[in-house]
C-alpha cells in the first residue's frame, strides 16, 4: 500500500548529538517537505525538495540539513542537536494533482 | 507577506450543531486551496481541495468548503458536526505554479456529545 513513513516516531537524545529524522514515500511523489510543528500551533516549513537532487531551505530558519539522492527517501539531519529543537517533525510528499500526503511524524526531545 | 489565516483558534460545538471556519489568505494570483484535519495522535490527513471549477467543493465526512475569490476567503461547513469531528483543522494555500503549502495557525474544534 502507498504510503509514507517516518522513523523514530519519538526520539529523546541529549544536547550535542547527531541525529537523522528518516522519512520515505512508496508514493512515487516527486515532491516532499520537511515541517516543524510545536502542540497546539502553526506548520512551519523548514526544508522542501522538488526532485531528486534538489533541495530548498523554507521559511522558519532551521539548522537541519536534508539530501535527496533518491526520490522516495528524504532524510532530515541536525549536526548538533539542542534543546530548542524540541517539537515534533512531519514529513510530506505530494503530487500535482491531491494535495499533500503526511507522515505520523517524529516527536523529539533534546534534553 | 503572504499568508493565510484562520480566526478561530478554538471552538467548542454541541452534536448537531452547524460549523463553519472561516480561512483567509492573502496571494493575489491564482491559487489552489485545501483544509486538512488532523485527530487526536493521528496524521494530518487531507479533507479536500480547490484547484478551479465549481467553488463549492464536497470532501470526505459530509465536509464542504466554499471559495469566494473576491473575498479570499475558503471558509469550511458542516451542517451538523459529531463528537467524532473532534480535531484541529487547518487551511492551506499554494500560489498556481509553486508547490509551497503556506498553512494556517489551525483550529481546534471540540464537540460535545
Amino acid at each position: 500500500e502507498a504510503d509514507i513513513y517516518q522513523t523514530p516516531r519519538y526520539l529523546v537524545i541529549g544536547t550535542g548529538k547527531k541525529i537523522t529524522l528518516e522519512c520515505s514515500q512508496t508514493m512515487g511523489h516527486d515532491k516532499m517537505y520537511w515541517y516543524q510543528q510545536d502542540p497546539g500551533m502553526e506548520l512551519h516549513l523548514i526544508h522542501y525538495s522538488y526532485g531528486v537532487n534538489s533541495t530548498e531551505k523554507g521559511d522558519l530558519s532551521s539548522e537541519s540539513t536534508v539530501s535527496r539522492i533518491r526520490t522516495e527517501h528524504f532524510p532530515l539531519t541536525l549536526e548538533s542537536a539542542r534543546p530548542s529543537h524540541t517539537s515534533q517533525y512531519l514529513c510530506a510528499s505530494s503530487d500535482n494533482k491531491a494535495g499533500q500526503y503526511f507522515g505520523p511524524g517524529t516527536r523529539l526531545t533534546v534534553t | 507577506a503572504q499568508s493565510v489565516s484562520q480566526h478561530n483558534h478554538h471552538v467548542i460545538l454541541s452534536e448537531a450543531a452547524s460549523l463553519e471556519l472561516g480561512c483567509n489568505y492573502s496571494y493575489g494570483g491564482t491559487v489552489n486551496l485545501f483544509w486538512y484535519v488532523q485527530y487526536p495522535g493521528q496524521h494530518l490527513q487531507l479533507l479536500l481541495k480547490y484547484f478551479s471549477g465549481d467553488p463549492l467543493v464536497k470532501g470526505i465526512k459530509g465536509f464542504e468548503a466554499e471559495f469566494i475569490k473576491s473575498k479570499f476567503s475558503f471558509n469550511l461547513r458542516k451542517p451538523s458536526v459529531q463528537w467524532s469531528d473532534t480535531a484541529e483543522y487547518f487551511c492551506a494555500v499554494t500560489l498556481l505554479g509553486t508547490y509551497k503549502y503556506i498553512f494556517g495557525t489551525g483550529t481546534r474544534l471540540k464537540v460535545l456529545a
